[in-house]
């Protein structure tokens, strides 16, 4: 079973918009993970975040984490179209990395 | 360094045959684990092998296996093939069993049952 679930499902901007999507979990976790996908092909990593850190930042990607709340956020500043892809997190908990069902994002030029 | 390799890319196979898949980890990963991916279950966890041992198993049936040889390279297969396995199955690598360092994705095989 799906430990996070992102929101929204599907999201659809401009070029140069903010994209965010958010995450939200079930049980306490060690760390948090976002990965994408392109259309049938492997997921890449995009930013670790573990359970004691609230912020985190990589190039055009920003991450937050609730553990109150158990929520993340993952936004990506200034979109281009070549970040159309389906966006995961993945929560790890005391064994095994549980992913979401994803938020697909279209950027359009 | 050369990234995870799923062999084959694609596979079609009938009802009731098996099928075997193959993934080569990134050099120096000890860990291998395995998921499939269907538009209606996500991404679901099948099981992951460390130092040829099966560390966890997902919630799959038996006719799910996989191993994992002395060189990291892990197989998995299915036996009695239904047409609710077509998926797309992707491998990942990572250097420990810790689960503190991210997964490296191959770009899976495409399996269909017909």
């Amino acid at each position: 079973s799906q430990q996070g679930e992102e929101d929204p499902q599907a999201l659809s901007i401009q070029e140069g918009e903010n994209a965010t999507m958010n995450c939200s979990y079930k049980t306490s976790i060690n760390n948090l993970q976002w990965y994408r996908q392109n259309s049938g092909r492997g997921l890449v990593h995009l930013i670790l975040i573990r359970s004691n850190e609230r912020e985190k930042h990589s190039g055009r990607l920003r991450v937050t984490l609730d553990t109150s709340k158990k929520s993340s956020s993952l936004l990506i500043t200034a979109s281009r179209a070549a970040d159309t892809a389906s966006y995961f997190c993945a929560t790890q908990g005391y064994s095994t990395l549980t992913f979401g069902k994803g938020t697909m994002l279209l950027v359009s030029p | 360094k050369a990234g995870v390799t799923q062999t084959p890319r694609y596979l079609i196979k009938t009802r009731g045959q098996q099928v075997t898949l193959s993934c080569s980890p990134i050099s120096g990963h000890r860990s291998v684990s395995w998921y499939q991916q269907t538009p209606g279950q996500g991404l679901q966890f099948l099981f992951e092998y460390f130092s040829e041992t099966q560390r966890n198993k997902g919630n799959f049936p038996g006719r799910f296996s996989g191993r994992q040889f002395s060189n990291s390279r892990s197989e998995m297969n299915v036996s009695t093939l239904e047409l609710g396995d077509s998926a797309l199955y992707l491998c990942a690598s990572s250097p420990n069993d810790r689960g503190d360092s991210p997964l490296h994705f191959g770009n899976g095989t495409r399996l269909t049952v017909t």
